[in-house]
């Protein structure tokens, strides 16, 4: 049983342009969540999509978009970036009605 | 405001020696809390969830407990292979709340 998936699993940018990260829920998952992590720091929640509408979000500016696909994955949109925007980015997928989260590996960005 | 609190920030154990770890939250509507186990430069490894005070729940030298305010993460005789930071989460609606973590380290 695949668990949760991400790519690429490094990232390299520069500011002011513009990165798509991907994720594939855990089989049998059909809600996923985004993370930012900074280094020493808690994840942030960015948002959550489901049946692939946007259902909650966090205190995260417009710049940070995304989109769930039929086959439940999700991409993650970040455009202008900034240095600030350097931090290992999370995707969590679930079971609609079921709380508990399931972690994927990360992609580490890096804004230069 | 909705927040999560955990402490220590840090704590180094001998092997064998036992150990709490906190974590207080200040949210409306809790409907879970979460603990996760993360190793350098990974994500986050579901640990356990608590849905009400009074509730307990253990895997190997683990066990978690929550109140109304706060849970603790107990570990008992710890090994080298628990070294970790340990996080917490609650989840009100559909938005989570993470704490910064409890780094662990265990000394042999």
């Amino acid at each position: 049983d695949a668990g949760v998936t991400q790519s690429p699993t490094h990232l390299i940018k520069t500011r002011g342009q513009q990165v798509t990260l991907r994720c594939s829920p855990k089989s049998g998952h059909d809600t996923v969540s985004w993370y930012q992590q900074a280094l020493g720091q808690g994840p942030q929640f960015i948002f959550q999509y489901y049946e692939e509408e946007e259902r909650q979000r966090g205190n995260f500016p417009d710049r940070f978009s995304g989109h769930q696909f039929p086959n439940y994955s999700s991409e993650l949109n970040v455009n202008a970036l900034l240095l600030g925007d350097s931090a290992l980015y999370l995707c969590a997928s679930s079971f609609a009605g079921q709380e508990t989260q399931y972690f994927g590996p990360g992609t580490r960005l890096l804004v230069l | 405001e909705d927040q999560v609190t955990q402490s220590p920030e840090a704590l180094r154990l001998q092997e064998g020696e036992s150990s709490s770890l906190n974590c207080s939250y200040t949210v409306s509507g809790l409907r879970g809390l979460f603990w996760y186990r993360q190793d350098p430069g990974k994500g986050p490894e579901f640990l356990f969830t608590l849905y009400s005070a009074g509730e307990e729940k253990e895997k190997e030298r683990l066990k978690a407990t929550l109140t109304k305010k706060e849970s603790f993460l107990h570990i008992t005789a710890p090994k080298p292979e628990d070294s970790a930071t340990y996080l917490c989460a609650v989840q009100a609606g559909n938005q989570f709340y993470f704490g910064t973590g409890t780094s662990l380290t265990v000394i042999p």
